[in-house]
């Protein structure tokens, strides 16, 4: 079936360092979101992305809806100790006579080395 | 102003007891979504309830557990005769109007961890 495919699994970074993750797919999708849950939370919307092309930024972090639609990317600039957590993308899959179902990848969990 | 209420916030059980996992959406969202999530997994779908109705239920195994949002009250997540494999975090999302692009964001809640002993 669908499903994303988020790189890397695990980053280590160290403080300040930029950070870039991506998410694919073999299929198209016309809604990208990205979440982050923090260790022992439920996950937080940080961005939505409706149109193929578009880059949109919250603060330190930016991402980008993918030109063929099948992929999306996000940034953090200048990392600092709260950016640790998991990273997920999600987007809706159509279903035949049903409501959209919104699938997520496994997550890119972020590490700051001390 | 709150968002996605989800409780107890820890659900210790006994194999073969019930567990019952409730989740109160944000106020005006109407649409419900249960996910689980397994440690170092991603959240796996299990049903999408509005008032009254389950519109999905794809992601639930065919026994033991069971899901309703009731006219009145918050949402149930119900779980029979646990087993160890049950243990788990259990996430619950509203969302707001359907119809729109907005549809597709879905607010979380803390989410309730269940210890299956």
């Amino acid at each position: 079936g669908q499903q994303l495919n988020q790189s890397p699994q695990s980053m280590f970074i160290q403080e300040g360092e930029d950070v870039s993750m991506n998410c694919t797919s073999s299929s198209i999708f016309n809604t990208w979101l990205w979440y982050k849950q923090d260790p022992g939370e439920g996950p937080v919307l940080l961005i939505a992305l409706y149109k193929a092309g578009e880059l949109t930024s919250n603060g330190r972090l930016t991402a980008q809806f993918g030109i063929t639609r099948k992929d999306s990317f996000l940034n953090i600039s200048a990392s600092i100790p709260s950016d640790v957590g998991i990273y997920f993308c999600a987007g809706p899959i159509t279903q035949m006579n049903r409501d959209d179902k919104i699938i997520f990848g496994k997550g890119t969990r972020l590490h700051i080395l001390p | 102003n709150a968002g996605v209420m989800q409780n107890p916030r820890h659900l210790v059980r006994r194999r073969g007891q019930e567990a019952r996992l409730r989740c109160s959406p944000m106020k005006g969202h109407s649409h419900v979504y249960w996910y689980r999530q397994l440690p170092e997994e991603g959240l796996k779908f299990m049903v999408y309830l509005q008032k009254e109705n389950i519109i999905d239920e794809s992601g639930m195994p065919k026994e033991r557990f069971s899901a309703e949002f009731p006219k009145e009250g918050p949402s149930i997540l119900r779980i029979q005769q646990v087993v160890r494999g049950d243990s788990a975090a259990y996430f619950c999302a509203s969302s707001p109007v359907v119809g729109t692009l907005a549809k597709n964001i879905q607010y979380f809640g803390a989410g309730t961890r269940l210890s299956v002993l």
